[in-house]
């Protein structure tokens, strides 16, 4: 059984520029869910998508968007980066029925300057 | 007052010892308790979870929820050195989709 993927595994972005992350949801999952994590700090809920439409979402800006695809599989995009961004992102998917019980992926680390 | 909270430590005890985790959280309708693990610069692992009061236990864990004082407890019997992580506390809102997380414990299990 193959568990949740994400890439690129770390990049670095100006301030100001665009970034698109991927995710690969464990195989049987159908939900996936994105989110930040500041060093030293616990994960902030970004949103969830379920059958590729947006299921709850936390205090992020709208520059913060997704995507789910019909494999599950999803996208986080950020426009307009800021320093703050910088953070880990991470992913994570729930089987079906049980979209509190989160499986992540390694993350990705995004370094902004 | 934050929803879930950690002593951020480190927490630092040597091999062998038990551990005890522990968050507080101010939500009385959270209903299920999730304890994850991170390595560094790794992502969250799932240990185990827990729905309303009481205990459960997996292998040298064992989550413990006391509901009445808003209080959870994760305790590792027999630390090792491959313990050694932050540890983090999460509870799903009533919808289940969003998981709110403590700013997590950091353990160090010394050989």
């Amino acid at each position: 059984e193959t568990g949740v993927t994400q890439s690129p595994t770390h990049l670095i972005k100006t301030r100001g520029q665009q970034v698109t992350l991927r995710c690969s949801s464990q195989s049987g999952h159908n939900t996936v869910s994105w989110y930040q994590q500041a060093l030293g700090q616990g994960p902030q809920f970004i949103f969830q998508y379920y059958r590729e439409e947006e299921n709850g979402r936390g205090n992020f800006p709208p520059r913060f968007s997704g995507l789910q695809f019909p494999n599950y599989s999803s996208e986080l995009n950020v426009n307009a980066l800021e320093l703050d961004d910088s953070a880990l992102y991470l992913c994570a998917s729930s089987p079906s029925g049980t979209t509190y019980e989160q499986y992540f992926g390694p993350g990705t680390r995004l370094t902004v300057t | 007052q934050k929803e879930v909270e950690q002593d951020p430590g480190p927490l630092s005890v040597p091999e062998g010892a038990i551990v005890s985790l522990n968050c507080t959280y101010s939500n009385s309708a959270f209903q299920y308790f999730m304890w994850y693990r991170q390595y560094s610069r790794k992502g969250p692992e799932l240990l185990m979870y827990t729905y309303s009061s009481g205990n459960k236990e997996d292998g040298r864990f064992t989550a413990q929820v006391d509901k009445s004082s808003k209080y959870i407890s994760l305790f590792i019997r027999d630390s090792q050195p491959s313990d050694s992580a932050t540890y983090l506390c999460a509870t799903p809102n009533n919808a289940g989709n969003m998981l709110t997380f403590g700013g997590g414990t950091r353990l160090m299990v010394k050989p």
